[in-house]
């Protein structure tokens, strides 16, 4: 399958500052990629669509202004979490999919983050 | 209703046994179904696409869809202990791009 590589794997960072997270496609184009987060022992929540060169588009309930989704290119989509706190410490993975609509997506390694 | 449901187990299984995990999913209209693996503290690995009715089989994993009862399975047969993880359904909609996960199965294979 497809490979898409998201860094950093874990950070730690204290209250009030800022994290980026990045996905990248090695080996495709991705016109879509999607950011999730996850809880212990929970399933995956999505929390946003981001398209290369457009707005990502945020599910209900999810701060666009705390978690900057840029996608400038085909193979890159940034997450940034802005003045952490320690509830957004969880598990952050990105997924991408190339082509049309019903292609598979594939995920990244996912981001350990914890706010101290 | 959710979206796309699964029984959230645990289902544990002996090894070499053939393990049965089920889905549904509620908007007659998709397209789409895959089953991912997700090993603890890891992310989800794809294992199987489907996108018309019946089986379609890889290696020891078979998928099969019946969209008029609306329900995806997997089938893992020889079920070795390397197969414990949580196994996830995920179905996008109609008219949507976006995969809908349910809640996953975890799974144990019992040596």
């Amino acid at each position: 399958g497809a490979v898409v590589s998201q860094h950093p794997s874990r950070v730690i960072c204290k209250s009030g500052t800022s994290v980026k997270i990045e996905c990248r496609s090695l080996d495709f184009q991705a016109t879509t990629m999607f950011w999730y987060r996850q809880f212990p022992k929970k399933s995956l929540m999505l929390m946003a669509t981001s398209n290369e060169g457009s707005k990502a588009t945020y599910e209900q309930g999810v701060e666009k202004d705390k978690f900057l989704i840029n996608h400038a290119s085909l193979t890159l989509s940034t997450l940034t979490v802005t003045s952490a706190h320690p509830e957004d410490s969880s598990f952050y993975i990105c997924s991408a999919r190339d082509g049309g609509v019903n292609t598979e997506a594939f995920f990244g390694q996912g981001t350990r983050l914890t706010v101290v | 209703q959710k979206e796309v449901e699964q029984n959230s187990g645990p289902l544990s299984v002996p090894e070499g046994a053939i393990a049965s995990l089920n889905c549904t999913y509620s908007d007659r209209g998709s397209q789409s179904f895959f089953w991912y693996r997700q090993y603890s503290g890891k992310s989800p690995e794809l294992i199987m696409s489907i996108y018309s009715n019946g089986d379609k089989e890889d290696g020891r994993f078979t998928a099969q869809l019946n969209k008029a009862s609306q329900y995806v399975s997997l089938l893992i047969r020889d079920s070795q202990p390397s197969d414990s993880a949580t196994y996830l359904c995920a179905v996008i909609a109609s008219g949507n791009e976006k995969l809908t996960f349910g809640t996953g199965t975890r799974l144990t294979i019992i040596p």
